[in-house]
């Protein structure tokens, strides 16, 4: 029951590059938050946007959404070979049984040195 | 702080043991998760407290049962497990739900049953 696709499934670019991550989900959303998991870890939160919010930035990160097309994207500018990890996005809403978090497919972004 | 630790890091069982799975956080937070998650999928949710309630149980076999002792300790009692519930373990607790739901996670526990 996953909230969210993700589009591309991997990436791969180059050091200095910028990397797109595009996420679409079903149902509809108080926020749409994307974290970071690096291989076999936990994850950790990136970035939250809500849903009366079009576009938000933090350092390198700059997320937009568009609830019109229920669809999000993740921007990172100038990447580094540490930004290599699998990125979810997650749609926080209310569901049957109450309000949760659903994460999509994930993207996998390789970034090379 | 804004650790989540979960205890053990690795965990082999066989089909007829019984063990735990222990999360711990001090952050104050009042909503708590638990996870599992395949290799190269995404994380799929179990089970959320709230203010030390059970408040969603997403349709977890009964196998897999969830305790909150206190507002800080989450745990996971494992029983009769099947190799398919081989995954990595990921506990997770936010300030709240709603707006103030963003999670942060532990480590996880990786568990092979065998």
């Amino acid at each position: 029951s996953q909230q969210g696709e993700e589009d591309p499934q991997a990436l791969s670019i180059q050091e200095g590059e910028n990397a797109t991550m595009n996420c679409s989900y079903k149902t509809s959303i108080n926020n749409l938050q994307w974290y970071r998991q690096n291989s076999g870890r936990g994850l950790v939160h990136l970035i939250l946007i809500r849903s009366n919010e079009r576009e938000k930035h933090s350092g390198r990160l700059r997320v937009t959404l568009d609830t019109s097309k229920k669809s999000s994207s993740l921007l990172i500018t100038a990447s580094r070979a540490a930004d290599t990890a699998s990125y979810f996005c997650a749609g926080g809403g209310q569901y049957t049984g109450g309000f949760k978090t659903i994460f999509g497919a994930g993207t996998r972004l390789f970034v090379k040195a | 702080d804004t650790e989540v630790t979960q205890t053990p890091k690795h965990l082999v069982m066989g089909m007829t043991n019984k063990k735990s799975l222990k999360c711990e956080q001090h952050m104050g937070h009042r909503a708590m998760y638990w996870y599992k998650q395949k290799a190269k999928k995404p994380p799929e949710l179990m089970f959320v407290y709230s203010y030390e309630k059970l408040s969603i149980n997403e349709s977890v076999p009964s196998r897999f049962s969830p305790e909150c002792p206190n507002s800080s300790l989450l745990n996971l009692h494992l029983h009769a497990l099947q190799p398919e519930d081989s995954a990595l373990y990921l506990c997770a607790s936010s300030y709240g739900r709603d707006d103030k739901n963003i999670q942060y996670f532990g480590a996880g526990t990786r568990l092979s049953v065998l």
